[in-house]
């Protein structure tokens, strides 16, 4: 079974610029989620879709973080524009239900 | 809202040692536990679960008991090695409720040989 796909892998970009990242889950999953992790915690649930609706976006900062689930599957977190302390791994994950979470790679990102 | 709280770290041992980490949780109704692994650059991975009072998980040597009456989940292995050194999370999925998992801040273990 494949797991959860995200690319890319890592990105540096310049404070201001944009960024984006896509995730595709592991097919079948309802839930899917965007978490962030700054080097040294946990991670941080960023948003929640349940199918393509969001279930929690609390603390997304919307101001500059925007995200999307295109058609219940794929989805995309983007930021613009970028400040320094946006950098961080950003994880994917996806779930069947109220189990565990199944994580992707993660993409790291810096901006300078 | 529900939370866990993890064990400070980090945690240095010797090779063959105990571990233990300890994990408290804060939830209403009836949440499934987890841990989880992350092992130097790479993502996390699910190490063990229990979803009900009781149940004990157990992976690859590693256990913990869901105590609802101390509302712990501690995660604990008789005798590490050194693949064991990674960071570990503690995690909550509420239920009912609406899926949403949350961490605890990860402690780092280090095994020395």
């Amino acid at each position: 079974e494949a797991g959860v796909a995200q690319s890319p892998r890592y990105k540096i970009i310049e404070k201001r610029q944009s960024v984006a990242f896509w995730c595709n889950p592991i097919s079948g999953h309802a839930t899917l989620y965007w978490y962030q992790q700054i080097l040294g915690q946990g991670p941080k649930l960023l948003i929640q879709f349940q199918n393509n609706g969001v279930v929690d976006d609390s603390q997304l900062p919307k101001d500059r973080f925007s995200a999307e689930r295109l058609k219940g599957v794929d989805s995309t977190l983007k930021i613009q524009p970028a400040k320094l302390e946006d950098s961080a791994v950003y994880l994917c994950a996806s779930s069947p239900s109220n189990t565990e979470a199944f994580f992707g790679q993660g993409t790291r990102l810096t901006v300078v | 809202g529900d939370s866990v709280t993890q064990m400070e770290g980090p945690v240095t041992l010797s090779e063959e040692a105990f571990l233990t980490i300890n994990c408290t949780y804060t939830a209403t109704g009836y949440p499934s536990l987890f841990w989880y692994v992350q092992y130097p650059g790479e993502g996390l991975q699910l190490l063990l679960k229990a979803t009900k009072a009781d149940d004990k998980g157990s992976n690859k040597g590693f256990e913990a008991t869901y105590r609802k009456e101390t509302t712990s989940f501690h995660l604990e292995k008789g005798s590490v090695q050194v693949s064991d050194s990674a960071v570990y999370f503690c995690a909550l999925h509420p239920w009912p409720a609406d899926y949403k998992l949350s961490f605890g801040a990860g402690t780092t273990v280090t095994v020395r040989a």
